[in-house]
């Protein structure tokens, strides 16, 4: 049962231009959510979270958006950079008397292209 | 300050045989989890550990136990192996349950003949 879906295996972008990465998920108890991005012989990197009360967070060129009703969320890259491409993991998370656990989608792989 | 750092970083074992993997967490993180990353897929919970205890476990058999040793290293230990254990198994640290805390080591690759 994958309860994180990216449905986009992968993804090309012209440098300068907005990636948006797309994500789908069925269980509603996740109480946030988060994007890392992996490059290879790395272990993943957080990249940003939301909260599952929020439906917007914002830092520097990358912006999450929630959209709870249709369990969908986004990251989206502005402008993108060749440094942004990598492989990006969506992940959702439940926090439940003080433990966490952490679903991760397949990934995308996004590639930037100068 | 050294990261989260994982050893070996590849392993080649048969079928049947047991296998140690090692984790030592970021300076002034007391919980690890761990991770199995088949090829292609994004990384599946396996445990977690805080205290020297795992108090979180997903979808995995028994075959697959750990340890956290009081500096808060910790070992992820698979019986029995399977062809279907090839993977790459990650190690994250974190400091507490805040979600955008957790640190990933650059795995262990594990590769099962």
């Amino acid at each position: 049962d994958q309860q994180v879906k990216q449905n986009s295996p992968s993804l090309s972008v012209q440098e300068g231009r907005i990636s948006i990465l797309n994500c789908d998920y069925t269980n509603s108890m996740f109480d946030y959510f988060l994007w890392y991005k992996k490059y290879p012989a790395e272990g993943p990197t957080f990249l940003i979270s939301i909260s599952s009360i929020k439906d917007k967070n914002e830092d520097g060129r990358f912006t999450v958006f929630l959209n709870k009703s249709a369990k969908h969320l986004s990251l989206h890259i502005v402008p993108s950079q060749p440094g942004d491409s990598a492989v990006y993991f969506c992940a959702a998370e439940v926090l439940s008397g003080g433990y966490q656990k952490v679903t991760f989608g397949t990934g995308t792989k996004l590639q930037v292209i100068p | 300050d050294a990261g989260v750092t994982q050893s070996p970083t590849h392993l080649i074992k048969t079928r049947g045989q047991q296998v140690t993997l090692r984790c030592s967490p970021k300076s002034g993180h007391d919980t690890v989890s761990w991770y199995q990353q088949a090829l292609g897929q994004g990384p599946q919970f396996i445990f977690q550990y805080y205290e020297e205890e795992e108090r979180q476990r997903g979808n995995f058999p028994d075959r697959f136990s750990g340890h956290q040793f009081p500096n808060y290293s910790s070992e992820l230990n698979v019986n029995a192996l399977l062809l279907g254990d090839s993977a790459l198994y990650l190690c994250a640290s974190s400091p507490d349950t805040s979600p955008d805390t957790q640190y990933f080591g650059p795995g262990t690759r594990l590769t099962v003949l």
